[in-house]
């Protein structure tokens, strides 16, 4: 399986703050590689695939870039509705697999 | 739109049966996955079932479980035998786009059954 390690487990920030979340791959997978939000007690919700492509209708201040076995998340303008687990997921092969997510909290 | 639907509080070495309800489109040219999620493993995907009914599991569950797909009734559905206490998760059911144009990523999610096995 390709495993799939995020850094760091938890994150806090001022609103305004520029935050990054960083997603490495045990094995290259290219840029098959997607991001995920999710609020507690509601399902995973895509905000970016390919590495890099906004999902339409999430907000310019995320950004995904990377390729191979890196991948960074960026928010660059921390906002109290971005409170939330951020998850990657390799889509490469199966079985597909997850990060084990970053807590992202507001100061 | 998905929904799941199945019981929620089940018994080990019995069986689950889950079932994803889709509203709103067509089940042609996407993958239809189901995903759990617990505090222990975090995310796992379990497997999923093509519209041509082609399925691929998860090799740690592979002996334990069944996909089906009733494109008429529009809904996917999971079994798993038997169960265990760990397998205590929410599942969710997902649809997956792909898987190389573009990139392979889930695109929509159900809302998550909560699945508690206890004796």
């Amino acid at each position: 399986d390709i495993q799939m390690t995020q850094s760091p487990f938890a994150l806090s920030g001022f609103i305004g703050d520029r935050v990054t979340i960083t997603c490495r791959a045990s094995q290259t997978i290219g840029d098959s590689l997607s991001w995920y939000k999710q609020k507690p007690g509601h399902p995973p919700e895509l905000l970016i695939y390919g590495a890099s492509t906004l999902k339409s209708g999430v907000p310019s201040r995320f950004s995904g870039r990377g390729s191979g076995t890196e991948f960074i998340l960026t928010i660059d303008s921390l906002q109290p509705d971005d409170v939330a687990t951020y998850f990657c997921q390799q889509g490469l092969r199966a079985p597909r697999t997850f990060g084990q997510g970053t807590k992202v909290e507001l100061k | 739109h998905l929904q799941e639907s199945g019981p929620g509080l089940l018994k080990p070495s019995e069986i689950l049966s889950l079932t994803c309800t889709v509203s709103g489109g067509s089940m042609t040219s996407f993958y239809w996955s189901w995903v759990r999620q617990s505090a222990e493993k975090g995310l796992e995907w379990i497997g999923r079932i093509g519209d041509d009914g082609n399925t691929v599991f998860n090799p740690s569950l592979r002996s334990r479980v069944a996909m089906s797909l009733d494109t008429s009734r529009m809904q996917f559905s999971l079994s798993m035998f038997p169960l265990v206490a760990a397998d205590t998760a929410v599942y969710f059911c997902a649809r997956e786009v792909g898987p190389v144009i573009p990139p392979a990523h889930f695109d929509l999610w159900g809302q998550g059954i909560a699945v508690s096995v206890a004796s």
